[in-house]
This record gives C-alpha cells, sequence and structure tokens, in this order.
C-alpha cells in the first residue's frame, strides 16, 4: 500500500467547507484512494473512494488532482456531527486496512 | 437493513481469563475482519475470515484466535489475557471481493483487570 501523508488536525467553521488534504506521492496506477472517518468511541464508516476521477456522495466529494499524487476530502457544509478522526488510505488488493493515524477534525460552533 | 451487531458491548475480565468476543456482519456480506484499538492508538488489523476461512492475520501471538460459523457470524477468543488486551475490539464485514469498503460494527470495549 503507498505511503499516505495526512495533517494531524485541523478545525472547520461549523457551516462551512472542511477540506481535508492527503499526500499520497508513491502511488501506483491501480491503487484506489479510501476514505474512512471516526466519531470517538465508534466503529470508523466508510466515506468514499476513487481512482482518479473526482467523485461525489452524499457524504462527500472527493477531488484527485491529475497526477493522483494527492487528494482532498470535502464536507461541503460542516456539522459538529462531523467531527471525527478521518483517514485517507491508499491501496488495491482487497484484504486488512491499514489505517495511520488520520486527521482529526474539529468543527467549531 | 441491520448493520454489523457485535456483542457484548463492554466485557470484563481477569487477567489469566478467556475472552469470547461475538460479531454478526450485515447480511450477504461474507468476509469477517477484527481489528484492535488500544486507548489513544490506531487501528490493527487481527484476523480476516472469509467464506469461514482464515486468509489473513496481524501480527499478534496465538492466544488470540478465531473462527467463522456457516452463517458468516465470526467469533474472536483471547486466551490467558494480559492487561494490555485491554482495548476496543472492531468487528467489519464487507462483500466477496470487496474488502476496501468494509462496514464497521460498534465494537466490544474489553477490559482487563
Amino acid at each position: 500500500d503507498a505511503k499516505t501523508t495526512q495533517p494531524t488536525s485541523m478545525d472547520c467553521a461549523e457551516g462551512r467547507a472542511a477540506n481535508l488534504p492527503c499526500n499520497h506521492s508513491t502511488i501506483s496506477g491501480n491503487e484506489y484512494v479510501y476514505w474512512y472517518r471516526q466519531i470517538h468511541s465508534q466503529g470508523p464508516q466508510y466515506i468514499i473512494h476513487g481512482l482518479k476521477n473526482n467523485e461525489t456522495n452524499e457524504m462527500a466529494s472527493l477531488i484527485i488532482t491529475e497526477d493522483r499524487k494527492s487528494s482532498t476530502l470535502i464536507l461541503p457544509h460542516a456539522t459538529l456531527r462531523d467531527t471525527a478522526v478521518y483517514y485517507c488510505i491508499v491501496r488495491f488488493g482487497n484484504e486488512k486496512l491499514t489505517f495511520g493515524t488520520g486527521t482529526r477534525l474539529t468543527i467549531i460552533p | 437493513e441491520a448493520g454489523v451487531t457485535q456483542s457484548p458491548t463492554h466485557l470484563i475480565k481477569t487477567r489469566g481469563q478467556q475472552a469470547t468476543l461475538r460479531c454478526s456482519p450485515i447480511s450477504g456480506h461474507t468476509s469477517v475482519y477484527w481489528y484492535q484499538q488500544a486507548l489513544g492508538l490506531g487501528l490493527q488489523f487481527l484476523l480476516w475470515y472469509d467464506e469461514g476461512e482464515e486468509r489473513n492475520r496481524g501480527n499478534f501471538p496465538p492466544r488470540f484466535s478465531g473462527r467463522q460459523f456457516p452463517n458468516y457470524s465470526s467469533e474472536l477468543n483471547v486466551n490467558a489475557l494480559e492487561l494490555e488486551d485491554s482495548a476496543l475490539y472492531l468487528c467489519a464485514s464487507s462483500l466477496a471481493g470487496q474488502g476496501n469498503i468494509q462496514y464497521f460494527g460498534a465494537g466490544t470495549r474489553l477490559s482487563v483487570l
């Protein structure tokens, strides 16, 4: 799995868009980018994934740069319930997930 | 549709005892994964079961074991409990061949005294 780098923590005002970056400069051509989040004391929750095109679902948008070396998860209108640790995972296989330290996102009222 | 369910929610044991944790996957999911999350630490992969077989295990001693039943539910057993086994144990399930999209339960918090 390609190594990922995420900021340790970020703050975002409630109602604003939260933009969470992830660097994955060693990503290979067949590796996807996956995002999960873990709200305090709960199990992780799958958010979104993509290969090279931008993706959007009911939870978030994923923007992947053209060279695929970085991506950004966008929560369009952050709420207090979006406070969580967000994990960016890059992989191809379908076995275990390897969670790094993630970004602790705090939504400020 | 019911999500991944885990039982019990909390489990208190003493050192040296055995603990059994249970997981029921989402209907239609054949793969089950177990993870350990010690306080303040990240999720560590424990075991992966698919179609009743153990497919992969993480870097944990043999006293961590499990099985998957014909109905795809799973059990995690931890023998000879040690204080450092205190953690949140999370179970996840996925469709066959789609292990990158896993759905997690709420976990079992194991406390070893």
